[in-house]
């Protein structure tokens, strides 16, 4: 069965601290998105990591990706309360077959 | 802003009766999607596509079906609707190859089956 488990589900920070989520996956994967959900919204694009030891950056945000691990990690650096959102984490497995699985995502809170 | 429309985007419908959902797309991509999003459960894949008339199921297929006869369109049948169907529907699309590796969402189209 093709799973996509992220860590923590819950988060609370401080605003100005680090952290990192986790993003395992249980097969081969073609590329790892990861996407930004604000209560009431769709989901927002941020990053698609392609290739092992692709990192993209924008803001605080920070994606990396090691696809011996089968691991992919999103960076908060010194976080704001802006950040505060579901962050899921999704992957498609198969040569030619994207099938799109999601995480159960993680629920980031950031606090003053 | 991709260019990805869901109708409609809320709809109060009572047990037992045909509800279809639609998605249509205007980036001409291969795949496109149907997920709902439960309290506790993040995004389930409930049906694909992966070209005109080309569909599989996903992990909560039961009590959904799903044509496509064009391109830019999914469409999204709960047969006899029920409670447990209440929920929150995403289309999402996504090209293929090197270029087009993007996956954007719909707006969402929330759904209650009283």
């Amino acid at each position: 069965e093709l799973k996509v488990e992220q860590n923590p589900l819950f988060l609370s920070m401080q605003e100005g601290k680090n952290y990192t989520i986790y993003c395992n996956y249980s097969t081969t994967s073609d590329r790892l998105y990861w996407y930004r959900q604000d209560p009431g919204k769709s989901l927002e694009s941020l990053f698609v990591l392609l290739s092992n030891g692709a990192v993209k950056q924008e803001g605080r945000l920070m994606a990396s990706l090691d696809t011996k691990a089968r691991l992919s990690t999103l960076h908060i650096t010194a976080a704001v309360h802006d950040l505060s959102a579901t962050y899921f984490c999704a992957a498609t497995f198969g040569g030619s077959n994207y099938k799109l699985t999601f995480g159960k995502g993680t629920l980031l809170t950031v606090n003053p | 802003d991709a260019g990805i429309t869901q109708s409609p985007r809320h709809k109060v419908t009572e047990t037992g009766t045909p509800v279809t959902l639609r998605c249509h797309q205007t980036e001409n991509h291969r795949y496109m999607y149907w997920y709902r999003q439960d309290p506790g459960h993040g995004l389930r894949l409930i049906h694909y596509s992966y070209g005109v008339k080309d569909t599989d199921k996903g992990e909560v297929s039961d009590g959904y079906s799903v044509s496509r006869s064009k391109t830019e369109d999914f469409l999204l049948t709960l047969e006899s609707a029920t409670s447990s169907q209440t929920s929150v529907y995403f289309c999402a699309i996504s090209g293929t190859g090197a270029i087009n590796t993007e996956a954007f969402f719909g707006q969402g189209t929330r759904l209650t089956v009283v």
